[in-house]
């Protein structure tokens, strides 16, 4: 079964400065995909960036990258320039393409406090 | 789009009562999934749906959880009888599937239950 870690339960950051979250799993898989999702207090879950595991090019969303390492199965997400409404509950998830079906596999997630 | 849609936002009931949530997956999209959040075991899936037939359920607790999707724009997740335990944030979420990207899954805004 697939199993996604989140080794930080909490992580502050400056306004302004950058910060990473880090994000293991472990698959038998070779296709999937990676996803990081967002969580403010409102809880609505918002999708931050998708990673394709076929694509060797680390994706980015404006101030949001991804450092993917496959063969580490490492999928980190680095937040540059950090603003207030980036405070939030951040969740790395796995979705498979062979043998898991449709389903999400998060990770226990990583509280993020962004100090003005 | 108006997202996926959930009712009712909070529920709070007493223990032995039934309890249905309610949940409008985004138009055209083929793919539905009820999501249970707790701070014990964070998100997990407990069933999904592709055109409407339940593709696994192996998530879903015990007897007492039961779900439907009698149409493609309506779900139920319902609960009876309820128990404490049950007390959480229930996630739908819908997707489309081999449509290309994005394979992301779209979350409404949760129904908070809790029961006394």
């Amino acid at each position: 079964a697939q199993t996604v870690t989140q080794s930080q339960p909490e992580m502050s950051v400056q306004e302004a400065e950058t910060v990473t979250l880090s994000c293991t799993y472990d698959t038998s898989e070779s296709d999937y995909y990676l996803f990081w999702y967002k969580q403010p207090p409102s809880r609505q879950m918002i999708l931050v960036i998708r990673q394709e595991a076929y694509k060797q090019q680390n994706a980015t969303e404006n101030r949001f990258s991804v450092n993917f390492q496959k063969a580490a199965k490492s999928f980190s997400l680095k937040i540059s320039d950090s603003q207030l409404g980036d405070a939030a509950m951040y969740f790395c998830a796995y979705r498979g393409w062979e043998t898991s079906g449709s389903r999400l596999t998060f990770g226990e997630g990583t509280q993020l406090t962004v100090n003005p | 789009d108006a997202g996926v849609i959930q009712s009712p936002r909070h529920e709070v009931t007493e223990m032995g009562q039934e309890v249905t949530l309610r949940c409008k997956p985004i138009s055209g999209h083929d793919y539905l999934f009820w999501y249970r959040q707790t701070m014990m075991r964070g998100l997990e899936l407990l069933i999904y749906f592709n055109n409407n037939v339940p593709i696994d359920d192996s998530g879903m607790p015990e007897d007492r959880f039961s779900a439907k999707m009698p149409n493609a724009s309506f779900s139920t997740l319902k609960i009876q009888p309820s128990e404490p335990r049950d007390s959480a944030v229930y996630f739908c979420a819908s997707s489309l599937w081999d449509r290309g990207p994005p394979y992301e899954q779209y979350f409404g805004p949760g129904t908070r239950l809790t029961v006394t």
